[in-house]
């Protein structure tokens, strides 16, 4: 698990703002991986990108949300306009091919 | 009907009882992992099959590919095992994305 930093663990955002998560996957890998956990639900895959590609945004709501990974930097997870409805905690796992994947200890989201 | 199911939902046990968790999926998968999620907190990667059995200390990971099922055993439980188990599956169509059990709350009483 060492290694996959999110940040900020913790952030709250009053509804119609930006929430904007950031993703710093082990050194190394090149697999980014969006996970989105609702309360009281299990884990929801959201979005898989390699540098610079979205692999699969399958799981990503069609509005306001985006993610990207660029070729230097962590990769950011984007809500725009956020509404209660994403208060969610937000995790970021990472691997090479055929690896385990490593998770980071997530971002919790409250949208007042 | 989910692709991956786990059972038991919920499990309470004594301190020192065996623990089994069980995981069931539908689709075709290239691994199986076991993931360990404490109250509030982050998700640590416990084991990542393909096929066989796996141990790391009093765990204990099993797969069956042909009957598409999968155990968590946890010899000797202590209460700082209390956790929620996830079990996820990777997908045997070139995409790494996982897809998750509901996960099992497992409590252990001192």
């Amino acid at each position: 698990n060492a290694g996959v930093m999110q940040n900020p663990r913790h952030l709250v955002r009053r509804r119609g703002q930006e929430a904007r998560l950031r993703c710093s996957p082990v050194k190394g890998h090149s697999h980014v991986y969006w996970y989105r956990q609702l309360p009281e639900e299990g884990l929801k895959f959201m979005v898989y990108l390699q540098k610079e590609n979205i692999i699969d945004e399958s799981g990503m709501p069609k509005e306001r949300f985006s993610a990207e990974f660029p070729k230097e930097g962590p990769s950011i997870l984007r809500i725009q306009q956020v509404v209660r409805g994403d208060s969610a905690a937000y995790f970021c796992a990472s691997s090479t091919r055929d690896t385990e994947a490593f998770f980071g200890q997530g971002t919790r989201l409250t949208v007042v | 009907k989910n692709e991956v199911e786990q059972s038991p939902q919920n499990l309470t046990a004594q301190e020192g009882e065996f623990i089994t968790i069980n995981c069931s999926y539908s689709v075709g998968i290239s691994a199986l992992h076991w993931l360990q999620q404490h109250p509030g907190g982050g998700i640590v990667s416990l084991f990542m099959l393909s096929s066989g059995k796996k141990k790391h200390g009093r765990l204990i990971a099993t797969i069956n590919i042909q009957e598409k099922h999968s155990s968590l055993h946890i010899t000797a439980s202590h209460p700082r095992d209390s956790a929620v188990y996830i079990c996820a599956v990777r997908s045997d169509f070139g995409n790494e994305k996982l897809t998750f059990g509901t996960g099992t709350r497992l409590t252990i009483i001192p």
